[in-house]
């Protein structure tokens, strides 16, 4: 079975800075893949970044970078220049046949 | 391209009745995923359908059922509703993804929000 932990309920960040969020995993498989998606308080689930369990580099898309730690099985997601439309619930997947997600964690962005 | 459409965005239903909420992946994903989202329990996968057949079933009872018609387009079906299936439901289309590939990423609809009262 896949797990994912998320030990941020809620991080407060200032505009234009950086703000990292933690994800640990757990699984047995040699292949998987880690996934962000952020929600809005509209609930739309919005795709932001992938990080295959074989890729050597960490992923990057945007402002978006995935700081991937194999062997601590660690996947925690950067967002760089943060701005008040990144204020939203931050989810950390793991995929198999199915997603199974992490408790999310609010961020709020400060003017 | 369009994404991943889900209808209807609301619903208000009363315990015991039954309800049907619709899916249209986006263009040429012929994967389509639910998941159930509610405070308590967080996101939880419910059903998985690929070629008009379910493939993979989370761990829900039997009152929660689902379909895949030959467009991808999905349906999933709630009967005799019950307080605790108030939640937001989530619609998540895929490519082409072979059996358990970990790489296909799903992209997700903006979810149909049901409340039984």
């Amino acid at each position: 079975a896949q797990k994912i932990t998320q030990t941020q309920p809620g991080m407060f960040v200032q505009e234009k800075e950086a703000v990292t969020l933690d994800c640990t995993y757990d699984t047995s498989d040699q292949s998987y893949g880690l996934f962000w998606y952020k929600q809005p308080s509209s609930g739309e689930m919005i795709f932001l970044i992938y990080q295959g369990s074989y890729d050597e580099q960490n992923a990057t898309e945007g402002r978006y970078s995935l700081n991937f730690q194999k062997a601590r099985k660690s996947a925690n997601l950067v967002i760089s220049a943060s701005q008040l439309g990144d204020s939203a619930m931050y989810f950390c997947a793991m995929s198999d046949y199915k997603l199974s997600f992490g408790a999310g964690t609010t961020v709020t962005v400060r003017a | 391209k369009a994404g991943v459409t889900q209808t209807p965005r609301y619903l208000i239903k009363t315990r015991g009745q039954q309800v049907t909420l619709s899916c249209s992946p986006i263009s040429g994903h012929r994967s389509v995923s639910w998941y159930q989202q509610t405070p308590g329990q967080g996101l939880q996968f419910l059903f998985e359908y690929f070629s008009e057949t379910q493939r993979n079933k989370g761990n829900f009872p039997g009152r929660f059922s689902g379909r895949q018609f030959s467009n991808s387009r999905s349906e999933m079906n709630v009967s005799t509703l019950e307080l605790g299936d108030s939640a937001l439901y989530l619609c998540a289309s895929s490519l082409v993804p072979e059996q358990g590939a970990s790489t296909d990423t799903q992209y997700f609809g903006p979810g149909t929000r049901l409340t039984v009262l």
